[in-house]
């Protein structure tokens, strides 16, 4: 199995700041990553795929970047609403693998 | 706008088999995989497994043999059936659309279903 690495587990910040997590996958993986986004009592909404495409309806302060085994997330201002839980999945081979989550919080 | 529902027993026994269905409403079942994920408390997403809409599956190899997902194209529903279910199972289960276009990526979910494996 590909194993998925993010950090940091949880991050505290401040709305207007720029904020980076990073997910690390165990082998290389390509472009086969996508991230996340969770609050709680709701279910993973999809943010990004194929490492930098945006999904639709998503706000273009959020960003990705990264191929291989090397990805970031970054979101650019940060939001009230954006104080959430982010988690990385590889798509790259099964079992489908997801990291551990980092959860954001506001300073 | 595609929406899915999922419905299924929230409390069972050790031993008991989970059972759990998800209908997918406004969308077409074809063209992708039907995807069951789960979340134990305090830890990470897990795949569990998918269909297609022509009964082809992928399962995580974790469960060791216990899961079996099967679709009804009529009803356009997919289940999920675990069985020998323990304390480890217990977790929010999800149901969720797999986008194959763009890398395969879960673009739809359901809201999550809590099972709690207790004796």
């Amino acid at each position: 199995d590909i194993q998925m690495t993010q950090s940091p587990s949880s991050l505290s910040a401040s709305v207007g700041d720029r904020v980076t997590i990073t997910c690390r996958a165990s082998h290389d993986i390509r472009i086969f990553l996508n991230w996340y986004q969770e609050k709680p009592g709701k279910a993973p909404k999809l943010l990004i795929y194929a490492a930098s495409s945006l999904q639709s309806g998503v706000p273009s302060r959020f960003s990705g970047s990264g191929s291989g085994t090397d990805f970031t997330l970054t979101i650019s201002s940060l939001q009230p609403e954006d104080f959430a839980t982010y988690h990385c999945q590889q798509s790259y081979s099964t079992p489908r693998t997801f990291g551990q989550g980092t959860k954001l919080e506001i300073k | 706008q595609v929406q899915l529902q999922q419905w299924g027993a929230g409390l069972l026994k050790p031993s008991e088999t989970l059972s759990l269905t998800c209908v997918v409403y406004g969308g077409s079942f074809s063209g992708y995989s039907w995807t069951w994920i789960r979340q134990p408390p305090g830890k990470r997403l897990e795949w569990i497994g998918e269909i297609n809409h022509s009964g082809s599956t992928n399962y995580n190899p974790s469960l060791k043999g216990r899961v079996t997902l099967s679709v009804d194209r009529s009803k356009n529903q997919f289940s999920l059936k675990l069985s020998s279910v323990t304390a480890a199972d217990t977790a929010v289960y999800y149901c969720a659309r797999g986008r194959v276009a763009g890398g395969h990526t879960f673009d739809v979910w359901g809201p999550g279903t809590m099972v709690t494996v207790s004796s």
